[in-house]
């Protein structure tokens, strides 16, 4: 079935630890994003990618770095994990960007506990 | 700044209508979209406006106003199975989705 993978599933880390979060996508999308989602928030953009080689900061960019080797994979990393980025993160992808009717399809979603 | 005001929860009948409000304050506007999330699932893709009017999709509906800075999405004919959070987000002028804190549907039967 074609989508996005995401893992772990979910994660506890001790503060200060290095993870990363892998996201997958087999659908051949130009542009893929990473959201957090806190209850009581809408979901914030940490960083996107607007087509492979290339990606951008979104609007909770610190803390968190991305990369975009090729179509399919976009990992997140937080170097250095504090509290506050306890959340669920959802990678999401769109055929393309910076157009109108861009809806986005998304991964099941990451658990990230961080104590 | 910028701003996505929808309620937190609604509840709602099986069988009944229900009507989810969003009103949204954005530099520019290149569309409106409504997503389903049940919990602890992804958002779900459920329409697109971005011209003033009503779409009607199946037992779902979304109506735009850019003028009022307001939409709507009608549930009707509700099922439990429409129990869910639904997102309402906006493509601002630079194309970057912002996205309002959704609102909890609970259905009793």
């Amino acid at each position: 079935i074609a989508g996005i993978t995401q893992a772990p599933t979910s994660q506890i880390l001790a503060a200060g630890r290095r993870m990363t979060l892998r996201c997958t996508q087999d659908m051949r999308h130009n542009a893929m994003y990473w959201y957090r989602q806190d209850l009581g928030l809408g979901l914030r953009l940490i960083h996107y990618s607007n087509t492979a080689g290339t990606t951008g900061k979104g609007e909770v960019p610190d803390g968190y770095s991305v990369s975009r080797a090729n179509t399919d994979d976009f990992p997140l990393t937080l170097a250095s994990a504090v509290p506050s980025q306890t959340s669920v993160y959802f990678c999401a992808s769109s055929e393309r960007s910076l157009s109108g009717a861009n809806v986005l399809t998304f991964g099941a979603g990451s658990r990230l506990t961080v104590l | 700044g910028q701003n996505i005001d929808q309620p937190t929860e609604m509840t709602a009948t099986e069988g009944a209508i229900v009507q989810i409000n969003c009103t949204y304050q954005t530099s520019g506007f290149n569309g409106l979209f409504w997503y389903q999330q049940h919990a602890g699932e992804a958002p779900t893709f459920l329409s697109y406006n971005v011209l003033d009017g009503l779409e009607e999709k199946g037992r779902f509906s979304s109506f735009l106003s850019r003028s009022k800075g307001y939409s709507y999405l009608l549930l009707k004919e509700l099922q439990m199975k429409d129990s869910a959070s639904y997102l309402c987000a906006v493509l601002d002028s630079n194309y970057q989705l912002i996205w309002g804190a959704g609102t909890k549907l609970i259905i009793k039967p």
